[in-house]
């Protein structure tokens, strides 16, 4: 299973880009990228996944290089409900494989 | 689409009773269901692989008598923490699979024990 590393916090303004990235050095072939949302007392939400390069939908990008060893979600002007805690899993989902998480990030967004 | 129903959403129990929590997949068939626990403050933590009609696979740690997990149907897996003491109080995620994205998770349940 591939570990990940993100930062513990990050604190951004409203109406800021907030780029959150992650760290996977051991990702396999079949590993896809997944960010989670979570807020206090809910599961946690799918924001975006990805396997190489840029993904966008309508809340998310997600930036993955070449080498996929790491990859970056980028938050376009962020609000106060944006502050949340965020997870990067990696893994084979679509392969029901277990993915365990990691400690996430804590984004704080100031008005 | 792609939605877990978690029941209940909170529940507080006397120590030394059995809670059930249901997790239900609405609108998929989910042959693969994770049970997780969240302390305050804490990332989530694996406890079993809930796999429809077998056992489940618990965790280095996870106690399975008294984490019983149950996969009867396509849509239907529950965990029942039995003998339930104060230190079981935390909130239980429950996630499927069956769908492109991989993981569904469900609203999470807050168990207190008192």
């Amino acid at each position: 299973l591939a570990k990940t590393t993100q930062p513990i916090s990050m604190d951004s303004y409203e109406g800021q880009e907030v780029n959150i990235t992650c760290s996977h050095n051991n990702i396999a072939t079949n590993d896809y990228i997944t960010w989670y949302q979570q807020f206090p007392s809910q599961g946690p939400r799918f924001i975006i996944q990805g396997y190489k390069t840029k993904v966008t939908n309508e809340v998310a990008s997600l930036f993955i290089p070449a080498d996929r060893k790491s990859s970056t979600l980028s938050l376009p002007r962020v609000s106060l409900s944006d502050t949340a805690v965020y997870y990067c899993l990696v893994g084979d989902m679509r392969g029901y494989q277990k993915v365990t998480f990691g400690i996430g990030t804590k984004l704080q967004v100031i008005p | 689409g792609a939605v877990v129903s978690q029941h209940p959403s909170r529940v507080i129990c006397k120590s030394g009773t059995s809670v059930k929590i249901e997790c239900r997949s609405l609108d998929f068939q989910a042959t693969t269901m994770f049970w997780y626990r969240q302390f305050p403050k804490q990332s989530l933590m694996l406890m079993a692989t809930s796999n429809e009609g077998s056992k489940a696979t618990y965790e280095q740690g996870v106690e399975k008598d008294k984490f019983l997990i149950n996969h009867a149907s396509l849509t239907l897996s529950t965990l029942t923490v039995t003998s339930a003491h104060p230190e079981d109080s935390s909130f239980y995620i429950c996630s499927a699979i069956g769908t492109e994205r991989g993981y569904t998770f469900g609203s999470g349940t807050r168990l207190t024990v008192v």
